[in-house]
């Protein structure tokens, strides 16, 4: 079984501050793992994903992420937020097992991120 | 229309009512899936369809009956809730390709059980 605890429930920060959301997991199998993101009144958005290789992720809207198998954890960075990125974020894993042609995710409880002019 | 669809965006219901929520994906994926996201609680995944056939049931109540007639749609039937079943539930899908393939969600259905 997997779990995944994001460290911070709520994060303000100030425009044009770089930002980190905290994310650390437990797995007893190999996982992948995403960051998503929930704009108000709307579903879930992929923001990037590790896969395997480099473990610094790049992915839409400027964030970044960097995955730490010895710390099990995979934060999410901006380097300068703005406005437009108020929203609750979501770090979620997969298990890595062959056999399925689909993902089992499992979620944290999410970090929502606000942004101050 | 794009993406992945749901309907209604919003429902309240009373808990001797049947009602039921509607998902259509326009990305010609061929997975599916039901999550429950509660306030203050992680999104769950509920069910999956896997090429219209059910693959997973995360020992959801039996007042929820999900129903998948082909790839691009997915239903979920609901009877006699209780109000701690009021959440947002979110579809969700995603191409064949195991763990590693992206999965695109709807706005979710808004559900209040009175």
């Amino acid at each position: 079984a997997q779990s995944v605890t994001q460290l911070d429930s709520q994060v303000p920060v100030f425009e044009e501050a770089p930002v980190e959301l905290r994310c650390n997991y437990s797995s007893s199998v190999s996982v992948y793992l995403f960051w998503y993101v929930q704009y108000p009144n709307q579903g879930l958005q992929l923001l990037l994903k590790y896969l395997s290789g480099s473990t610094l992720v790049k992915g839409i809207n400027g964030f970044e992420a960097e995955f730490n198998k010895s710390q099990t954890s995979f934060h999410l960075r901006k380097p300068s937020v703005h406005i437009s990125d108020t929203a609750e974020y979501f770090c979620a894993v997969s298990p890595n097992q062959g056999g399925t042609s689909y993902g089992k995710l499992t979620f944290g409880q999410g970090t929502i991120l606000t942004v101050h002019p | 229309e794009t993406g992945v669809t749901q309907t209604p965006r919003h429902l309240v219901m009373g808990m001797t009512n049947k009602k039921s929520l509607k998902c259509e994906q326009h990305l010609g994926h061929n997975a599916m899936y039901w999550y429950k996201q509660s306030a203050k609680k992680p999104l769950e995944l509920m069910f999956v369809y896997n090429f219209k056939e059910q693959t997973e049931n995360n020992s959801v109540p039996s007042r929820f009956s999900p129903e998948c007639p082909n790839s691009s749609h997915l239903f979920l039937h609901l009877h006699t809730l209780q109000p701690e079943d009021s959440a947002l539930y979110l579809c969700a899908s995603s191409q064949e390709g195991g763990a590693t393939t992206s999965q695109y969600f709807g706005p979710g259905t808004r559900l209040t059980v009175t």
